[in-house]
């Protein structure tokens, strides 16, 4: 089974900052096949990014996806208000699908 | 607008059975892959299972292999998800989604989630 481990745990920044969050495969994804998730409180969570750099519909620019192999990361340009929440990465291959422990960003 | 409504969720006893149950509207359900996904309590999500488009193929995490049993009726666009001999550690906010295509593939759209407590 591919372990997904983000870091970091917790991201304090302000709104207007650039946010950087790591998941980090315990081998290598298989053709990219990674996934970004946003997470409010008492909410579903939300697919941002798929494919490891690929934008779902409706989702602002400002975010994007980037990695291969066994480092990704999501990166928020400009943290807006609404964009302080949990995110998760999420592998789904043929055999094995898991998710990250999340990171969490909160305002400074 | 996609629409993902589970139910069937509720308070067992170690070793029960429950059937969860997800009716789908607002797209041609039997043209996606479709899936469960749990929230435990200390917020951390587990993939569960997943279903093909005909129900013929489908994916299981280890913990729940040989319990869980997925299913699908495209006649009345409902996902089900069978659980037997169900531990504490199962107990979660189960989640029904809808896949971004028919294939492998990020999950997409997700049901508001039915909760499952099993405990004495």
């Amino acid at each position: 089974e591919i372990v997904l481990t983000q870091f970091p745990g917790t991201l304090s920044l302000s709104p207007g900052e650039r946010a950087t969050l790591s998941c980090r495969a315990s081998q290598s994804v298989s053709s990219s096949f990674l996934a970004w998730y946003q997470q409010k409180p008492g909410r579903p969570p939300r697919l941002l990014i798929y494919d490891a750099s690929s934008r779902a519909a409706g989702i602002p620019d400002r975010f994007s996806g980037s990695g291969s192999g066994t480092d990704f990361t999501l990166t928020i340009s400009r943290l807006e208000p609404e964009d302080f929440a949990v995110y998760y990465c999420q592998h789904y291959g043929t055999s094995t699908r898991t998710f990250g422990q999340g990171t969490k960003v909160e305002i400074k | 607008e996609v629409q993902l409504v589970e139910s069937g969720g509720g308070l067992v006893q170690p070793g029960g059975s429950l059937r969860l149950s997800c009716s789908a509207s607002g797209f041609t359900f039997y043209s996606y892959a479709m899936h469960w996904v749990r929230q435990t309590p200390e917020k951390r999500l587990e993939y569960v299972s997943a279903i093909s488009t005909d129900g013929l193929s489908t994916y299981y995490a280890d913990s729940v292999r040989g319990r869980f049993t997925i299913s699908r009726d495209n006649s009345k666009s409902t996902l089900f998800l069978q659980m037997t001999s169900l531990r504490p550690e199962d107990t979660a906010l189960y989640y029904c989604v809808k896949g971004l295509t028919y294939a492998v593939s990020a999950c997409h759209n997700w049901g508001q989630g039915t909760l499952v407590t099993v405990s004495s």
